[in-house]
């Protein structure tokens, strides 16, 4: 089974300023989904970026960037130019590209980092 | 809607009581998922529907809960007999493919969920 591992339970960044949220994971298998997931208090999860693990580029929405390293299998965040918007529980999940059995349909996630922006 | 909807978005139950949740996906949303959410803790999947059929119950955490989506559409997730222990958010989540497809991604849409709180 996958696991997903988030180190920081919570992070505090300036507003304007750039911050990094960490994410590892555990699999063995070669094909594969990377996701980050914002959920703010209203709980809705809003797809945040993702990553397709046969891609060796890194990929970028707007101020949002990631920094996959796969033999490393790490999986970072990374905001620029943090906003007010910003703050919410981000999730860093995981999903098998191909079906291997049970589970395997969802996602799996980690805990989560509570991010705060500082104005 | 433009979106997956659930309700109601809190329940209360005695302990015991039997509840039902329901889950409206985005319209012709083939793929249809539960996700659980205890207390400070990342989503854990429940169980996945390709149109009507339940593909993969393997995440209900006991034989006291059950899911139906008889046609297609609007989802239910049933517990039965109810404990302090299911006290979580019940998210739902819907996607435009087949998810066993290996094709493409197909983006989760997640709803806003509902609170659930036994006493």
């Amino acid at each position: 089974a996958q696991t997903v591992t988030q180190s920081q339970p919570e992070m505090s960044v300036q507003e304007a300023e750039t911050v990094t949220l960490s994410c590892t994971y555990d699999t063995s298998e070669s094909d594969y989904y990377l996701f980050w997931y914002k959920q703010p208090p209203s709980r809705q999860m809003i797809l945040v970026i993702r990553q397709e693990a046969y891609k060796q580029q890194n990929a970028t929405e707007n101020r949002f960037s990631v920094n996959f390293q796969k033999a490393a299998k790490s999986f970072s965040l990374k905001i620029s130019d943090s906003q007010l918007g910003d703050a919410a529980m981000y999730f860093c999940a995981y999903r098998s590209a191909t079906y291997s059995g049970g589970g395997a349909d969802g996602l799996t996630f980690g805990k989560g980092t509570h991010l705060i922006i500082q104005p | 809607g433009a979106g997956v909807s659930q309700s109601p978005r809190y329940k209360v139950a005695k302990r015991g009581q039997d509840v039902a949740l329901r889950c409206d996906p985005i319209s012709g949303h083939v793929s249809l998922f539960w996700y659980q959410q205890a207390l400070g803790q990342g989503p854990e999947f429940l169980t996945y529907f390709q149109n009507e059929a339940q593909l993969d119950k393997s995440g209900l955490p006991s034989d006291r809960f059950f899911a139906e989506r008889p046609e297609g559409s609007v989802s239910t997730l049933k517990i039965q007999r109810t404990q302090q222990e299911d006290s979580a958010v019940y998210l739902c989540a819907s996607s435009f493919g087949g998810y066993r497809d290996r094709v493409t991604y197909n983006e989760q849409f997640f709803g806003p969920g509902t609170r659930l709180t036994v006493l």
